[in-house]
C-alpha cells in the first residue's frame, strides 16, 4: 500500500522540549516538504529536500530542523527555539524532477502545554 | 497584495447546486494550478491540476484556467454534503515554489 505517513498523529510538547516528527514516504519520490498549517492561514513552507543529503530552507525554518538520510524519510525537529509550535504540521512528496504534484501525508498535531 | 487569495466564505450552495470556487494568482509567470480539498482536521487531497488555458473536467468537477486574468476557479456539479469542505487554491510561479491560499470553506446544505 503505497504512501506517505506521518508520526505520531497527535504529539504534546512541554515548554524547552525538542520534539522530532516522523514522515516516511513508499512512493519513490525524489522530493520532500514540511508545512506548517495554522488556523485561516495557507499552509507554510518550513524545509524541503529535492535529493538525499540535501535540504532548503523555507518560508519559515527558523526553529526547526531537518535531515535527509535515506530517501523514503524526512524527519523534522521543532527545536526549543520555536516560540509557537502549536499547530498542525503536514508532510508531502512530490515525484520530481520536473514535477510539481504534491500529495500529503496525514499530518501532525502538536500542541505545546 | 497575497500571492495567492481566495474567498474565505462560507460558501453555502444547495444540495445539486453547482458550487463555484475562485482563485486568483500575483506572478504572471505562474505554470502550474492545483486544488486540493481539507476535510476539517485532515490533510489536504488533490483533486484537480491544470496547466493550460481552458477547463479541465474530471467527473463533477471542472478547473478552469485563465492565465491573462491571473484567475483558477473550480466548478462542482451536483454538489453533495459529502463535498463540505475547505478548497486550498495553489499555485506554482517562476521560483518554482508552490504557494497556497488560504482556502474557501464550502458548505453544501441539505
Amino acid at each position: 500500500d503505497g504512501g506517505i505517513t506521518q508520526s505520531p498523529k497527535y504529539l504534546f510538547r512541554k515548554e524547552g522540549q525538542n520534539v522530532t516528527l516522523s514522515c516516511e514516504q513508499n512512493l519513490n519520490h525524489d522530493a520532500m516538504y514540511w508545512y506548517r498549517q495554522d488556523p485561516g492561514q495557507g499552509l507554510r513552507l518550513i524545509y524541503y529536500s529535492q535529493i538525499v543529503n540535501d535540504f532548503q530552507k523555507g518560508d519559515i525554518a527558523e526553529g526547526y530542523s531537518v535531515s535527509r538520510e535515506k530517501k523514503e524519510s524526512f524527519p523534522l525537529t521543532v527545536t526549543s527555539a520555536q516560540k509557537n509550535p502549536t499547530a498542525f504540521y503536514l508532510c508531502a512528496s512530490e515525484q520530481g524532477p520536473y514535477t510539481d504534484t504534491q500529495y500529503f501525508g496525514p499530518g501532525t498535531r502538536l500542541t505545546v502545554l | 497584495q497575497k500571492e495567492v487569495e481566495q474567498n474565505s466564505g462560507p460558501l453555502s450552495v444547495p444540495e445539486g447546486a453547482i458550487a463555484s470556487l475562485n482563485c486568483t494568482y500575483s506572478d504572471r509567470g505562474s505554470q502550474s494550478f492545483f486544488w486540493y480539498r481539507q476535510y476539517s482536521g485532515k490533510s489536504p487531497e488533490l483533486i484537480m491540476f491544470i496547466y493550460s488555458n481552458g477547463d479541465k473536467e474530471d467527473g463533477r468537477f471542472t478547473a478552469q484556467l485563465n492565465k491573462a486574468s491571473q484567475y483558477v476557479s473550480l466548478l462542482i456539479r451536483d454538489s453533495q454534503p459529502s463535498d463540505s469542505a475547505t478548497y486550498l487554491c495553489a499555485v506554482t510561479g517562476t521560483a518554482s515554489k508552490l504557494t497556497f491560499g488560504t482556502g474557501t470553506r464550502l458548505q453544501v446544505t441539505l
